[in-house]
């Protein structure tokens, strides 16, 4: 049973549009979430994050809403590069069972800006 | 530079053999994780460790196994008995219980059985 899903697996925008890459969650107990981006070959780089007590964090071109009542997180990156060109996961925290930080990531969207 | 290092970058394993994938980090982190990227698939749990000398199966451990004998390093062995060990191997650590950032990870071992 998939905790995290990313229900997109690629999206494809221009460059200079806006982002959104959607991410659900089924665990009401997951008090924190967060973003990696992931290119080839390469480990997976944290991007940003959002705790539930928010509903929404803003870094540069990169904001993360949370909606708590839907299970629903998005990231909007504007405008977007072609540098943003990368797998996007995203990951839930669950401080519970004695689970310390370990972090259930979703199945990834490929994000794909074209020049 | 304070880092997560996995090697080999790249591995081949015959059929029936065991090999190990290394792991080591010298930031000071307390936890470590492995986990295993297929294609167009996201990260599932293989291992983890909280402290030295103890460790939890994740999600898929079965053919895999794990020690933790020095908090810098926390080899992952991929044994004869997983039946499918062709992946992209992701370690990763954090620092303790309750930070609220994310894992480091390293640059990952893509594992192929020739």
């Amino acid at each position: 049973d998939q905790q995290v899903k990313q229900n997109s697996p690629s999206l494809s925008v221009q460059e200079g549009r806006i982002s959104i890459l959607n991410c659900d969650y089924t665990n009401s107990m997951f008090d924190y979430f967060l973003w990696y981006k992931k290119y080839p070959a390469e480990g997976p780089t944290f991007l940003i994050s959002i705790s539930s007590i928010k509903d929404k964090n803003e870094d540069g071109r990169f904001t993360v809403f949370l909606n708590k009542s839907a299970k629903h997180l998005s990231l909007h990156i504007v405008p977007s590069q072609p540098g943003d060109s990368a797998v996007y996961f995203c990951a839930a925290r669950g401080n519970f069972n004695n689970a310390g930080n370990m972090l259930t990531f979703g199945g990834g969207t490929r994000l794909m800006v074209k020049p | 530079d304070g880092g997560i290092t996995q090697s080999p970058k790249y591995l081949f394993r015959k059929e029936g053999q065991n090999v190990t994938l290394s792991c080591e980090q010298n930031l000071n982190h307390d936890a470590m994780y492995w986990y295993r990227q297929d294609p167009g698939q996201g990260l599932r749990l293989i291992y983890y460790s909280q402290i030295v000398n103890d460790f939890q199966k994740g999600d898929i451990a079965e053919g895999y196994s794990v020690s933790r004998e020095k908090k810098e390093s926390f080899p992952l062995t991929v044994t004869s008995a997983q039946k499918n060990p062709t992946a992209f191997y992701l370690c990763a650590s954090i620092k303790d219980r309750g930070a609220n950032y994310g894992y480091t990870f390293g640059s990952g071992t893509r594992l192929t059985v020739v």
